[in-house]
């Protein structure tokens, strides 16, 4: 069974930084481009990084460009998202996904939450 | 990266068939025949109900399809059900190498 679990979310102050894990099960984690997905409280969702499968190719959404970074450790079945500057509009629910034979994703996790507060 | 165009909401009665269109750009949408529908229901991820435009994955029930024209992609759903009733994003690769959503839109079933 495939499992995604998230980690490293929680109550930060704008400007500061924040790690989040996605510790991979169930499947072959080398095999699969991994992504991140955020949802805003009561919005909808926001692709927000993708990674290839040996980290060879990373993409950003431009409202994360040069503040977050992707990486993976195969070695560990682990992505991860550094998140760095962070804002206001940066709270929401973030989801770890896998993604499938094509573009889309067919598992996801149950998401770790962000949220900003000064 | 603007977000596709849907709907903000739509409903109908049991058995009825519905659909919720997906509008984008010939750099999206209609670029590409990487349109997926994901639909998700309160407090839950999202699951995806079609991909590649009109692809179901194994264990999606058939009443739901997928079509594309030009621009615009669409989801139907037919022989409607209460436990379809939850908010449904559209999603399309890029030409930027990226992926964009729908802003969703929440279907009632009355």
């Amino acid at each position: 069974e495939v499992q995604l679990v998230e980690s490293g979310g929680g109550l930060v102050q704008p400007g500061r930084s924040l790690r989040l894990s996605c510790s991979a099960s169930g499947f072959t984690f080398d095999d699969y481009a991994m992504h991140w997905v955020r949802q805003a409280p009561g919005k909808g969702l926001e692709w927000v990084s993708g990674i290839s499968w040996n980290g060879g190719k990373i993409g950003y959404a431009d409202s994360v460009k040069g503040r977050f970074t992707i990486s993976r450790d195969n070695a560990k079945n682990s992505l991860y998202l550094q998140m760095n500057s962070l804002r206001d509009e940066d709270t929401a629910l973030y989801y770890c996904a896998k993604k499938g034979s094509s573009w889309h994703f067919d598992y996801w996790g149950q998401g770790t939450p962000v949220t900003l507060s000064s | 990266q603007s977000a596709l165009t849907q709907p903000a909401s739509v409903s109908g009665s049991p058995g009825q068939s519905i659909t919720i269109s997906c509008t984008g750009t010939s750099s999206d949408v209609g670029g590409y025949n990487y349109v997926s529908w994901y639909q998700q229901h309160p407090t839950k991820a999202p699951k995806v109900m079609i991909y590649d435009v009109s692809n179901r994955p194994s264990g999606v029930s058939n009443r739901f399809s997928g079509s594309k024209s030009g621009n615009t992609a669409s989801l139907t759903i037919s022989g409607l059900q209460a436990e379809d009733e939850a908010d449904y994003y559209c999603s399309s690769y890029t030409s930027s190498n990226t992926l964009v959503f729908g802003g969703g839109t929440k279907l009632t079933v009355l």
